[in-house]
């Protein structure tokens, strides 16, 4: 079974601090998703990364970074966290997105971050 | 117009009643569909995936996808309890970089 491990369940932060998201995956997929889920808003994508060192905006990329050193983990950044950045975020990955098989997106678990 | 709609319900049925959920959408290059089923508190999970149009069965889950209409449907059969939870239709283009585009979900609750 594929696994896509987010580290952190639930987070307290302050607001200004920097914070990270970390995400592990066990497939070798090529690519990796971060999305933050809000009520009323639905799933909206912040980054993704096609392959290693690699990094696209997604729709909303603002007050995130991303990180992908490694195939199997893709970090995202708050460099500076602020309230309304309060949300779950959910960690995703797929296999290159080039052939048939790349239709199907795993999710983690869920980060739920409170910014106060 | 949005690209993907979604009613969020909630929507209320007995236990082994047939449940329909539903998404139009408005990008006539979508080719992939999928259902994800989300509990709370937990990542979505798939569960079921069609290319193009047509009908796909999976035990008591049968995905339609209308292209003409733009319409796309997932139907439950003998509904449990445990079905219940919010349920995401998301759709991509054929391209092979493209990311999936989601509705908002729709929620179930199934009552025993």
């Amino acid at each position: 079974d594929v696994k896509v491990t987010q580290s952190s369940r639930y987070l307290v932060k302050r607001t200004g601090e920097k914070v990270f998201l970390e995400c592990v995956q066990d497939m070798d997929h090529e690519n990796m998703f971060w999305y933050r889920q809000d009520p009323g808003l639905g799933l909206r994508l912040i980054y993704f990364s096609y392959d290693v060192k690699m990094k696209e905006k997604g729709d909303i990329p603002e007050g995130y970074s991303v990180s992908r050193e490694k195939k199997e983990r893709f970090s995202l950044i708050l460099e500076s966290a602020s309230t309304n950045q309060t949300s779950m975020y959910l960690c995703a990955s797929r296999k290159d997105g080039l052939s048939n098989s790349g239709n199907t997106i795993y999710f983690g678990e869920g980060s739920w971050l409170t910014v106060v | 117009q949005k690209e993907v709609e979604q009613d969020p319900g909630p929507l209320s049925v007995p236990e082994g009643a047939i449940v329909s959920l539903n998404c139009t959408y408005s990008n006539s290059a979508f080719q992939y569909f999928m259902w994800y089923r989300q509990y709370s508190r937990k990542g979505p999970e798939l569960l079921m995936y069609t290319y193009s149009s047509g009908n796909k069965e999976d035990g008591r889950f049968t995905a339609q996808v209308d292209k003409s209409s733009k319409y796309i449907s997932l139907f439950i059969r003998d509904s449990q309890p445990s079905d219940s939870a919010t349920y995401l239709c998301a759709m991509r283009m054929n391209s092979g970089y493209s990311t999936l585009t989601f509705g908002k979900g729709t929620m179930l609750l199934v009552s025993p």
